[in-house]
């Protein structure tokens, strides 16, 4: 199964809203990631969690919040955000092998922000 | 610095035809090469990876790809090119010194004639 879910696929919120994006692998793998993709543009990476701690933060604002509760999960808490936000959010796994390393993608969540 | 040129945004070929996709990377060490694909609104799809060995490597959906250190280039090719091929194409250099992050060119769109 080399599967990642995200939820929801879509989401609408106001710029003061609160809400999360929720993912979900079952492959053992030990790294999961958050990336931030614009229209017609490649994946920016924001997060990285290695063994369910924080490895990577690519200066991203607070008002993103990442969560890791297990190694199978990984959430991201949204809060106060702005219209430029509003992207494709992708979630990522992978096993973190020394010796060669692929990214397993979800399908993303279409966040709008109004 | 680490990166990644797909020189080409938009291809447009015809069903049936040749295809050749190019990429070149700019890294210090031994690369970790992957090939994306993304249809619209989707998440990313490995097409194939180069981790070691052979320079030829085989993905999935008829792809392959060629690894030449010489010119720093990682070309991604199919014989034929089928309707469905429309889509975004990534490549992608992996930082395994960094948890695993990915380095994105910009994409390639990829049209296909009837």
């Amino acid at each position: 199964d080399t599967e990642v879910t995200q939820t929801p696929k879509h989401l609408v919120m106001g710029m003061t809203n609160k809400k999360s994006l929720k993912c979900e692998q079952h492959m053992g793998h030990r790294a999961m990631y958050w990336y931030k993709q614009k229209a017609k543009k490649p994946p920016e990476l924001m997060f990285v969690y290695s063994y369910e701690k924080l490895s990577i933060n690519e200066s991203v604002p607070s008002r993103f919040s990442p969560e890791c509760p297990n190694s199978s999960l990984l959430n991201l808490h949204l809060h106060a955000l702005q219209p430029e936000d509003s992207a494709l959010y992708l979630c990522a796994s992978s096993h973190l092998s020394t010796s060669g390393d692929e990214q397993y993608f979800g399908p993303g969540t279409r966040l709008t922000v109004t | 610095a680490q990166s990644v040129t797909q020189p080409d945004i938009h291809i447009t070929v015809s069903e049936g035809a040749s295809l050749e996709l190019r990429c070149n990377y700019s890294y210090g060490a031994t690369p970790y090469l992957f090939w994306y694909v993304q249809s619209p609104g989707q998440g990313l799809q490995l097409l194939l990876k180069y981790f070691s060995g052979d320079t030829l490597v085989q993905g999935i959906k008829g792809f392959e790809a060629e690894f030449k250190r010489s010119q720093s280039s990682f070309n991604l090719r199919k014989p034929s090119v089928h309707w469905s091929d429309a889509a975004e194409y990534f490549c992608a250099v992996g930082i395994n010194n960094q948890g695993g992050k990915l380095i994105f060119g910009q994409g390639t769109e990829l049209s296909v004639k009837p």
